[in-house]
This record gives C-alpha cells, sequence and structure tokens, in this order.
C-alpha cells in the first residue's frame, strides 16, 4: 500500500519560515513525482509544487514561487517543502501526493503528472500573527 | 491558466437518485481531467482518469465522460457514502488547476 504522512505544519507569523516534510512509503521512491497541493478553509484545492524523481526537475505554481522550495530525498524517501516569506493568504492543508499519469491504465509518473494519486492525511499551516 | 468551472456548487438528492455535476474548462484539454472525491475531514481521492476511466476500487456507479471543455461525472443510485465535495482537475498544462467543488448532499 502506498502511504504519504506530512509533518511539519503549525503556527507561524506572516513573513516567518516553515519546513515540510513527506515521508512515502510503499512504491519505488526514486521512480515515482511527489506533489504539493494545499487547500484553503473552504475553497478548492491549489497544486503549488511538484519535484521529478531524480530531483531534478522542479514545477512551481506563481503565487509560491520564488518564496517556497521543494526537495527531495532519495536514500531515506522523503520530501520537503521550504516555505518563505509566509503570507497570511498562505493558510491551508498542506497535502502531499503522488504524481500519477496515464489515459487508459493509471501509471506513476516519474515526470510532469497528470493526476495526484495517493494523498497524505494533510498538515495544516496557519499563517497569522 | 486554465479555469475550472463546476456546477452546481451544491446539490441535494435522495438515496436511488441519479446525481450530474458539470465542469467546464476555459479551454480545450482534450482528456485530460480527472475527478476527485473530498469526504469532510479527508484528503481528496481520485475517482476518474482521463475523463471517463475510473481508478481501481472505484463503485461502478460512478462515470465520466466529456471531452474538449465540457465535462460530465454521473453518480447513478446515490448511496449515503456519496456524501461528499466533487473536484475536476485539468491535467492538460500547468499549473494544473483544480474547480471550485461541489457539495453533494443527502435528502
Amino acid at each position: 500500500e502506498v502511504l504519504l504522512v506530512e509533518s511539519g505544519g503549525g503556527l507561524v507569523q506572516p513573513g516567518g519560515s516553515l519546513r515540510l516534510s513527506c515521508a512515502v512509503s510503499g512504491l519505488p521512491f526514486s521512480s515515482n513525482s511527489v506533489n504539493w497541493v494545499r487547500q484553503a478553509p473552504g475553497k478548492g484545492p491549489e497544486w503549488i509544487s511538484s519535484i521529478n524523481g531524480r530531483g531534478d526537475y522542479t514545477l512551481y505554481a506563481d503565487s509560491v514561487d520564488g518564496r517556497f522550495t521543494i526537495s527531495r530525498d532519495n536514500a531515506n524517501n522523503s520530501c520537503h517543502l521550504h516555505m518563505s516569506s509566509l503570507r497570511v493568504e498562505d493558510t491551508a492543508v498542506y497535502y502531499c501526493a503522488r504524481g500519477a499519469t496515464g489515459s487508459i491504465l493509471l501509471q506513476p509518473a516519474a515526470e510532469a503528472p497528470r493526476w495526484f494519486d495517493p494523498w497524505g492525511q494533510g498538515t495544516l499551516v496557519t499563517v497569522s500573527s | 491558466d486554465i479555469q475550472m468551472t463546476q456546477s452546481p456548487s451544491s446539490v441535494s438528492a435522495s438515496i436511488g437518485d441519479r446525481v450530474t455535476i458539470t465542469c467546464r474548462a476555459s479551454q480545450g484539454i482534450g482528456t485530460w481531467l480527472a475527478w476527485y472525491q473530498q469526504k469532510p475531514g479527508k484528503a481528496p481521492k481520485l475517482l476518474i482518469f482521463a475523463a471517463s476511466n475510473l481508478q481501481s476500487g472505484v463503485p461502478s456507479r460512478f462515470s465520466g465522460s466529456g471531452s474538449g471543455t465540457d465535462f460530465t461525472l454521473t453518480i447513478n443510485s446515490l448511496h449515503p457514502e456519496d456524501l461528499a465535495t466533487y473536484y475536476c482537475q485539468q491535467g492538460n498544462s500547468f499549473p494544473r488547476t483544480f474547480g471550485q467543488g461541489t457539495k453533494v448532499e443527502i435528502k
């Protein structure tokens, strides 16, 4: 069974920093992209970042580009999201999700994912003074 | 960015009813569309990918259709456990974008 577990959320002041982690098990980690998707209270999900299996290609949403950095440690099956210059509007539940692709059969995506499956349980980040 | 617009924003239906949710993309995305189910307090779960392909383990009462800009998620014979919010997501281009959600309530 593929399992993703996020950690590192909490309360932080505007302008502060936070590092989220995603521990992954049940799959060949370096063959799978990892993605962060957040969901503000009462809103739909928002994709914010992806990293490919080798860790040499990253993508960011404009809303976080230049402030957030995604990385991965393939030796320890983990992915991290370093968030800096946090804003009140960054308040959300942050999910990590395995990237998937395919048009007939669902397959793991080592590179840019089409879909997100499965997701972790999420970690809450609250940015407030 | 591709905007995804769902309708209705909420629907109330009885057990056994058929429920239809629509999703419209602001530009053509072929069949690069997924549907997710999110139950209260839980993470989203992939139901359908590539517009019409059921993810493994998803009940056959769920089905998807459409291409281009207009897509539909249908729940045939609504079950009590289908109480959830449903989101569409386009997989055609980055940034990947989601609809605002459709909340399915049981009458």
